[in-house]
């Protein structure tokens, strides 16, 4: 149980273009999910909290137009980077709380997805 | 400042030996919670272990183990019969403000872990 699925795994864009990234939750339920980045040998940093039906809450120094994050569902929520730059490639890894049941004390994170802009 | 503290950047350990991955915490919220997770090479984050502030004992879950202590605000990563497939980097991270707007979990910057056989 408490499995996260992220695509795409990687993804190679031009210079400019936009870039989807979507997060589901398989077998459970999360009206809260969250957005980290992480750099080469770093640890983890948040980028924004994803709330179902409701606007995302972002960290401070994170650009919401540049990182437009939808939460439509109780079991997905999209990052979409915007005009994307070489500055933005990165590791992008979602985690997503269950609702109810004993793992709602935590997060589980999905597979994350490697981004790298030319 | 920074809330979590891991003074270890990297750490040895003989196969089935024991070790302790050190973990300090700041915070002024009565209620939170302290976990770890470990990252092998693949990225995925692997969750290990969940320790409340209000638990009475030590978390376990298998070959983990988390010394709390919760007046030294540290939160300890105990693993047992070290294994190879142990290597990996180690977070340790803590939830704050439980079940209010600003509710997240931040990590600390890892611990790095190899395993020698």
């Amino acid at each position: 149980g408490a499995v996260v699925s992220q695509h795409p795994s990687r993804v190679i864009c031009k210079s400019g273009t936009s870039v989807k990234i979507e997060c589901r939750s398989l077998d459970f339920q999360a009206t809260t999910m969250f957005w980290y980045r992480q750099f080469p040998k770093k640890s983890l940093m948040l980028m924004a909290t994803s709330n179902e039906g409701s606007k995302a809450t972002y960290e401070q120094g994170v650009e919401k137009d540049k990182f437009l994050i939808n939460h439509a569902s109780l079991t997905l929520s999209t990052l979409t980077v915007t005009s994307a730059h070489p500055e933005d490639s990165s590791f992008y890894i979602c985690s997503a709380r269950p609702n109810s049941g004993k793992g709602q004390e935590t997060q589980y994170f999905g597979p994350g997805t490697r981004l790298l802009v030319l | 400042a920074q809330k979590i503290t891991q003074t270890q950047p990297g750490m040895f350990v003989q196969e089935k030996e024991a070790v302790t991955l050190d973990c300090t915490y700041d915070t002024s919220d009565p209620s939170y919670g302290l976990f770890w997770y470990k990252q092998p090479s693949s990225g995925e984050m692997i969750f290990l272990i969940y320790q409340g502030s209000y638990d009475q004992q030590n978390a376990t879950e298998g070959r983990y183990s988390l010394n709390f202590q919760k007046a030294r605000k540290s939160a300890n990563l105990v693993i047992s019969a070290s294994q190879l497939g142990d290597s990996a980097m180690y977070f340790c991270a803590m939830r704050e403000g439980l079940k209010t707007s600003y509710d997240k979990v931040i990590f600390g910057p890892g611990t790095s872990l190899s395993v020698i056989p």
